[in-house]
């Protein structure tokens, strides 16, 4: 089954820039979504389809996707961005949605 | 507004079943794929079941396969999920959530969710 590996924790100052990373297979194949979980809520879309930004999502947030790695990149991070952030694809070969393990970030 | 409400969930003991319910509204809902998705204590998002708008397709996480029923009735705007064979490792928040991927974006609304505890 596909496997999407991201690092567990991130902490990143305010107004730093925080890289949230997606590892998987030719994962640049596919199209990857990335949600954000605050304690005690469900999870909300921030990018869909490797880059785009659903309405209401703060232009700092943009992602991109390309071999193994995909990317979302959250510049000037605030303080209420501190959350759990977790990439998914859809596995064709498996017709399976697959989450990876997520960040949780910190902000300083 | 979009709104998507759980309800079902329960603490039961090992061994027994429980069935989610997902009342839909402000939207279409018989135009929809549903999904459910469970998170455990502590832990990350883990995809459970798939259903398109038609039931026509059906698909199942391997952790669930042969023991998790989804289904929809769109007269009555609602998604269930019957869990049979209920294990510690099923004790999560499930979510019910509308999926998008027909427009490339995902699961665009999501439930707040309803608590599973298997304990005895």
């Amino acid at each position: 089954s596909y496997v999407l590996t991201q690092a567990p924790t991130l902490s990143v100052a305010p107004g730093k820039t925080a890289t949230i990373t997606c590892g998987g297979n030719n994962i640049g194949a596919k199209s990857v979504h990335w949600y954000q979980q605050k304690p005690g809520q469900a999870p909300v879309v921030v990018i869909y389809n490797d880059g785009d930004r659903p309405s209401g999502i703060p232009e700092r947030f943009s992602g991109s996707n390309s071999g193994n790695t995909a990317t979302l990149t959250i510049s000037g991070v605030e303080a209420g961005d501190e959350a759990d952030y977790y990439c998914q694809v859809w596995d064709g070969s498996s017709d399976h949605w697959v989450f990876g393990g997520g960040t949780k970030l910190t902000v300083l | 507004e979009v709104q998507l409400v759980e309800s079902g969930g329960d603490l039961v003991q090992p061994g027994g079943s429980l069935r989610l319910s997902c009342a839909a509204s402000g939207f279409t809902f018989s135009s929809f794929a549903m999904n459910w998705v469970r998170q455990a204590p502590g832990k990350g998002l883990e995809w459970v079941a798939y259903i398109t708008d038609s039931s026509n397709t059906i698909y199942y996480a391997d952790s669930v396969k042969g023991r998790f029923t989804i289904s929809r009735d769109n007269a009555k705007n609602s998604l269930y999920l019957q869990m049979n064979g209920l294990r510690d490792e099923d004790t999560a928040v499930y979510y019910c959530a509308r999926d998008q991927e027909r427009l490339g974006m995902g699961f665009d609304h999501w439930g707040q969710g309803t608590l599973v505890t298997v304990s005895s």
